[in-house]
């Protein structure tokens, strides 16, 4: 079966860095995303990996381990308009290729 | 830019009614998405499709069908809508191995 983890819940201060954990056990595994979801709106894409280490874009940075079955989504300084919620999703490749997703991980900044 | 848009974004329906949502795209896109969202368990997949009249099962297709008749549109169809199925909808289209888009989603409610 397929089965993607992340906390439900987490807290940090406006200004500090986050890191949201995402492990996950699939078969077909091809590529790792990130997407960021605030309140009533629709999940947006912050990042892709496919291949295992560090990519880096901006605030955000996003790891891979292939052979661990984890990732993790690195914040830096951090800014209210940061609090959302934060969806790991894996593409699996059987017949054809789809998407499935984490539970995700509502993160609130205070100030 | 990416363009997803579904046909309404509040709908209420009774029990048993026949429901349609539909989601448009105007990238191109060979793959389409559709997938609910509820509080606790995420997005969960509910059919998908990687070109013009296929379609694949995701994690929870009973009480569901779909029809992709063009490349651009992808609808879901309730049969016989039920309570359960009160939910937040959500489509999504993307090319190849690249990033989702979603549309703003669909609420549904069924009395």
């Amino acid at each position: 079966g397929q089965n993607i983890d992340q906390p439900t819940e987490m807290t940090a201060t406006e200004g500090a860095i986050v890191q949201i954990n995402c492990t996950y056990q699939t078969s077909g595994f091809n590529g790792l995303f990130w997407y960021q979801q605030h309140a009533g709106e629709a999940p947006t894409f912050l990042s892709y990996n496919v291949l295992d280490g560090l990519e880096e874009k901006g605030r955000f940075s996003s790891f891979l381990s292939r052979s661990k079955g984890y990732s993790y989504l690195l914040l830096k300084e951090l800014q209210m308009k940061d609090s959302a919620s934060y969806l790991c999703a894996v593409r699996v490749y059987s017949s054809a290729s789809k998407i499935i997703f984490g539970s995700g991980t509502r993160l609130s900044i205070r100030p | 830019d990416v363009k997803v848009t579904q046909s309404s974004r509040y709908l209420v329906k009774r029990t048993g009614e026949k429901v349609f949502l539909e989601c448009v795209q105007d990238m191109d896109h060979e793959n389409m998405f559709w997938y609910r969202q509820d509080p606790g368990l995420g997005l969960r997949l509910i059919y998908f499709s990687y070109d013009v009249k296929m379609k694949e099962k995701g994690d929870i297709p009973e009480g569901y069908s779909v029809s992709r008749e063009k490349k651009e549109r992808f609808s879901l169809i309730l049969e016989s809508a039920s309570t359960n199925q009160t939910s937040m909808y959500l489509c999504a289209s993307n090319s190849g191995s690249y990033e989702q888009y979603f549309g703003p989603g669909t609420r549904l409610t069924v009395t």
